[in-house]
C-alpha cells in the first residue's frame, strides 16, 4: 500500500512564524502535492511538483512557497504565517497514470 | 474534531441498504473521474475511478456511474455498513491534467443501524 506520512496531525503557530509542513511517501511517486480543505470549500491545490527540483503553482499559491530537494520528500512553507491560513492540510501523491494517495492531513491553527 | 463536513450534504441510509451519491462535474471534455472516502480524522482514501470511455465500472460493493450527456457521477455503494460512514468526494480531470483535478465540495454518509 501507498504510505504518504505527514509529519505532525496538529500544530499551533503564531501569526508573523515561518512554518514548515513535511511529508514524506514511500512510492517512489514522481508526482506530490499540498492542498488545503476548509468547510464548504472542498479541496483547493496549493503547489504540485513532478519532479525533484520542480514546482507548480495550484490554485491558491500566494502565501505559500515549496521545496522538494529528495523524490521522497515535499515541504510546505508558510513564509509569515497568517489566521487566514488556519485550515486542514493534505499531501498527495501519485505516479505517472494513477490515482492520488493521501496522507492524513495536518491540522494548523495560526493565532 | 472533525469541521471539514460542516456544510455538508447530508444522506443517512439504515445498515444493509443500498446508498447512491451523486456528483454533478462542471467540464464535458473531462475524460477521468475519481471517488474518494474521507473519514473523520483521516485523509482522503481512493475508492474507484472511472474514464469517459465507460458509463460504469464496479469495485468491491461499490459501482461507479458516469452520465456524460447530463454531466453527472454516482457512487452505488451495495448493502452499507457502519464502517461506510464518511464524506465521499468526486474529482475531475481538469484541464491542467492529472495532476489538477477539481474536486467537488462532497456529500456526508451516515449509516444508522
Amino acid at each position: 500500500d501507498v504510505k504518504v506520512t505527514q509529519s505532525s496531525r496538529y500544530l499551533v503557530k503564531r501569526t508573523g512564524e515561518k512554518v514548515f509542513l513535511e511529508c514524506v511517501q514511500d512510492m517512489d511517486h514522481e508526482n506530490m502535492f499540498w492542498y488545503r480543505q476548509d468547510p464548504g470549500l472542498g479541496l483547493r491545490l496549493i503547489y504540485f511538483s513532478y519532479d525533484v527540483k520542480m514546482k507548480e503553482k495550484g490554485d491558491i499559491p500566494e502565501g505559500y512557497s515549496v521545496s522538494r530537494e529528495k523524490k521522497e520528500r515535499f515541504s510546505l512553507i508558510l513564509e509569515s504565517a497568517s489566521t487566514n491560513q488556519t485550515s486542514m492540510y493534505l499531501c498527495a501523491s501519485r505516479s505517472q497514470n494513477q490515482p492520488q494517495h493521501f496522507g492524513d492531513g495536518t491540522r494548523l491553527s495560526i493565532l | 474534531g472533525e469541521s471539514v463536513g460542516l456544510h455538508l450534504p447530508t444522506l443517512s441510509v439504515q445498515e444493509g441498504d443500498n446508498s447512491i451519491i451523486n456528483c454533478a462535474y462542471s467540464n464535458s471534455a473531462s475524460d477521468y473521474f475519481i471517488w474518494y472516502k474521507q473519514e473523520s480524522g483521516k485523509g482522503p482514501q481512493f475508492i474507484i475511478d472511472i474514464r469517459s470511455n465507460m458509463d460504469k465500472r464496479q469495485g468491491q460493493r461499490v459501482t461507479v456511474l458516469l452520465n456524460k450527456t447530463v454531466k453527472h457521477l454516482s457512487l452505488q455503494i451495495a448493502a452499507t455498513q457502519p464502517g461506510d460512514s464518511a464524506v465521499y468526494f468526486c474529482a475531475e480531470k481538469g484541464s491542467g491534467g492529472y495532476n489538477k483535478l477539481i474536486f467537488g465540495a462532497g456529500t456526508r454518509l451516515a449509516v444508522h443501524p
